[in-house]
């Protein structure tokens, strides 16, 4: 299967918005609600920020919102902070009955 | 609170087969909302899920490692584990348990991670 398509990184200085794009096909993204969102920092475990397309965790910022149209999914960061500098990854379920992850973006707090 | 910690040798040889087990606290493995899998982070690259585990047994894989992977459940300890055969160098990565969230046979979302563990193939 192949990973999802995310840029590599992306940047923005504090108190802007960011969308991070997750592009798949018709058979993962596309095909189904049930694309989520995790936050990694170094030498951390990764941590979910969104599922199901739209939902936020108990305990995720507001700020943290999803949304998806045909293939692709996107995740906005509003109100950007020095503490969301981070590697953020997207995943989808499959139409193997297996889940995708996306190839990783890197977002800078300039 | 679900807690979840991987467990196993950090370094295995070329051609042999790794073996790691992770053990769930603060809940039972036996609940029918969730299955249980294992994603791998090779240094500096991205997130690559191996597979999960029904608490029955029942499994999915991913299809490029699914001829190398077994993953097993022991429901009377809490655990469950991931064999991977005929390592290479390639397999070299940080392996996380993570509960994984379902809707009927379908997977939803990984919540929460293991702190992941480092696994190198090397002679």
């Amino acid at each position: 299967q192949s990973a999802l398509t995310q840029p590599a990184s992306v940047s923005g200085s504090p108190g802007q918005s960011i969308t991070i794009s997750c592009t798949g096909t018709s058979s993962d993204v596309g095909g189904y609600n049930y694309v989520s969102w995790y936050q990694q920092h170094p030498g951390k475990a990764p941590k979910l920020m969104i599922y199901d397309v739209s939902n936020r965790p108990s305990g995720v910022s507001n700020r943290f919102s999803g949304s998806k149209s045909g293939n692709t999914a996107s995740l906005t960061i509003s109100g950007l902070q020095a503490e969301d500098e981070a590697d953020y990854y997207c995943s989808s379920y499959t139409s193997s009955s297996s889940l995708v992850f996306g190839g990783g973006t890197k977002l800078t707090v300039l | 609170q679900l807690q979840l910690q991987e467990s196993g040798p950090g370094l295995v040889k070329p051609s042999e087969t790794l073996s790691l087990t992770c053990t769930v606290s603060g809940g039972s493995i036996s609940s029918s909302s969730y299955y249980w899998g294992w994603i791998r982070q090779p240094p500096g690259k991205g997130l690559e899920w191996i597979g999960s585990i029904y608490y029955s047994g029942s499994t999915y894989y991913n299809p490029s490692l699914k001829s190398r992977v077994t993953i097993s459940v022991d429901t009377s300890k809490n655990q469950f584990s991931l064999k991977l055969s005929s390592v290479t160098a390639a397999d070299t990565a940080v392996y996380y348990c993570a509960r994984h969230f379902k809707y009927v046979g379908l997977l939803r979302f990984c919540d929460p991670w293991g702190q992941g563990t480092l696994v190198t193939v090397s002679s």
